[in-house]
């Protein structure tokens, strides 16, 4: 079956850097994305991977790795304002209108402490 | 300003009465889908839409329905609401292999 599995909760403190990991099980794979989502609000678009590595944009970072299903998004000089959800979703080319739809983790609620 | 616009933002309703809730975006995206997200289960989708006259079932579209006659607007019809549609609500969008646009969410209990 398809499945994508993130930590439900991570704490960290302002300032320092946090990574959240990512693993996913599908039938098969043609990009991943992350979200970040305050309460309440609108997910919003952070990044997107296709091939192995890493793409930095500013503080935030995301890595993939295809051949072991597993991406993780690195937060660096943590703001209390970085306290959110932050979700992964990976589009599969194997399933029904593959360049659209995309399989949704549970998101990862990160906690900035003072 | 490109945007996917929803209404209501927020509604408190009472079990069996009809309600629709509008969606609306202005990127000419073909695609648009509707989530409902509840605590611990992350974002389910209940319908598509792939194009107009063209919808979907997601994984949750027990008790909804949708309509596509204009490219920009794809409604969220709720016929008989019940308590267990209580939830929050999203409206997306996105064209071919482009992250999904989303609205502001739709709070809505039903009583």
């Amino acid at each position: 079956g398809q499945n994508i599995d993130q930590p439900t909760e991570m704490t960290a403190t302002e300032g320092a850097i946090v990574q959240i990991n990512c693993t996913y099980q599908t039938s098969g794979f043609n990009g991943l994305f992350w979200y970040q989502q305050h309460a309440g609000e609108a997910p919003t678009f952070l990044s997107y991977n296709v091939l192995d590595g890493l793409e930095e944009k500013g503080r935030f970072s995301s890595f993939l790795s295809r051949s072991k299903g597993y991406s993780y998004l690195l937060l660096k000089e943590l703001q209390m304002k970085d306290s959110a959800s932050y979700l992964c979703a990976v589009r599969d080319p194997h399933g029904r209108d593959s360049n659209y739809q995309l399989i949704w983790g549970a998101g990862t609620k990160l906690i900035i402490k003072p | 300003e490109a945007q996917v616009t929803q209404n209501p933002r927020y509604l408190i309703t009472v079990t069996g009465k009809k309600l629709t809730v509008t969606c609306s975006q202005n990127m000419n995206h073909e695609y648009m889908s509707w989530y409902r997200q509840d605590p611990g289960l992350g974002l389910r989708q209940i319908y598509y839409s792939m194009n107009v006259e063209v919808t979907d079932k997601g994984d949750v579209p027990e008790g909804y329905k949708v309509s596509r006659k204009e490219k920009r607007n794809f409604p969220l019809i709720l016929e008989s609401p019940s308590p267990n549609q209580t939830s929050l609500y999203f409206c997306a969008s996105s064209t071919s292999n482009q992250p999904q646009h989303f609205g502001d969410g739709t709070r809505l209990s039903i009583l």
